[in-house]
């Protein structure tokens, strides 16, 4: 199975702020990539895909990004909001089983 | 407007069975392949598994925490998909989403969920 490692594993961060998010694969993926957020008690909500596609009305301080190696990855959120604050996971979908990293919970600082 | 809703959790005995359906409307059901996630309590996202759609002779993956005890399986005709869950155990409570699967295989949108919760 493909491992998905995410760090930091928790973020603190004031609003404002200019957070990133790393995930990395086990072996390469190319861009077959995908950024969810998940607020306490929701769905999560798809963010970005294929790496570094914004998914429709996701506000444009999210943005994705790959490494040319496939195997890293990085979220990046511009200008943290308060709604901003949230749990974040990868997944990666170049092979079965589709696999999770283990999240990334943004706080207030 | 997409809706998924995930019925059919509770509580069940270990070893014991329980089938979760989910009903969708706001697009053409047939069209997609279909996922269900869980989430353990306080936990992070763990794939279940996939169906894929007619074209695909509705062909199913797993995750190997599931392989030979879940099964997922879908009705076009009722635009709903189910997972039958068999052998439960106590590591299967989770809240378990019904995600709605893009052409290029991404997950765009998720039911609510329901939670199952599997002891004794």
């Amino acid at each position: 199975d493909i491992q998905m490692t995410q760090s930091p594993s928790t973020l603190s961060a004031s609003v404002g702020d200019r957070v990133t998010i790393t995930c990395r694969a086990s072996q390469n993926i190319g861009s077959r990539l995908a950024w969810y957020q998940q607020k306490p008690g929701k769905a999560p909500n798809l963010l970005i895909y294929q790496a570094s596609s914004l998914e429709s009305g996701v506000p444009s301080r999210f943005s994705g990004k790959g490494s040319g190696s496939g195997t890293e990855f990085t979220l990046t959120i511009s200008s943290l909001q308060p709604d901003d604050f949230a749990a974040y996971y990868c997944q990666q979908l170049y092979r079965y089983p589709l696999t999770f990293g283990g999240g990334t919970k943004v706080e207030i600082k | 407007e997409v809706q998924l809703m995930e019925s059919g959790g509770g509580l069940v005995q270990p070893g014991g069975s329980l089938r979760l359906s989910c009903a969708a409307s706001g697009f053409t059901f047939s069209d997609h392949f279909m996922d269900w996630v869980r989430q353990a309590p306080g936990k992070g996202l763990e794939w279940v598994g996939r169906i894929r759609d007619k074209a695909d002779s509705y062909s199913t993956e797993y995750a190997a925490s599931v392989t030979g005890r879940f099964t997922i399986s879908r009705d076009d005709s009722q635009n709903s998909v189910y997972l039958q869950m068999s052998s439960l155990k106590a590591e299967d409570t989770a809240v378990y989403y019904c995600v709605r699967v893009l052409g290029g295989g991404y997950c765009d949108h998720w039911g609510q969920g329901t939670l199952v919760t599997v002891s004794s």
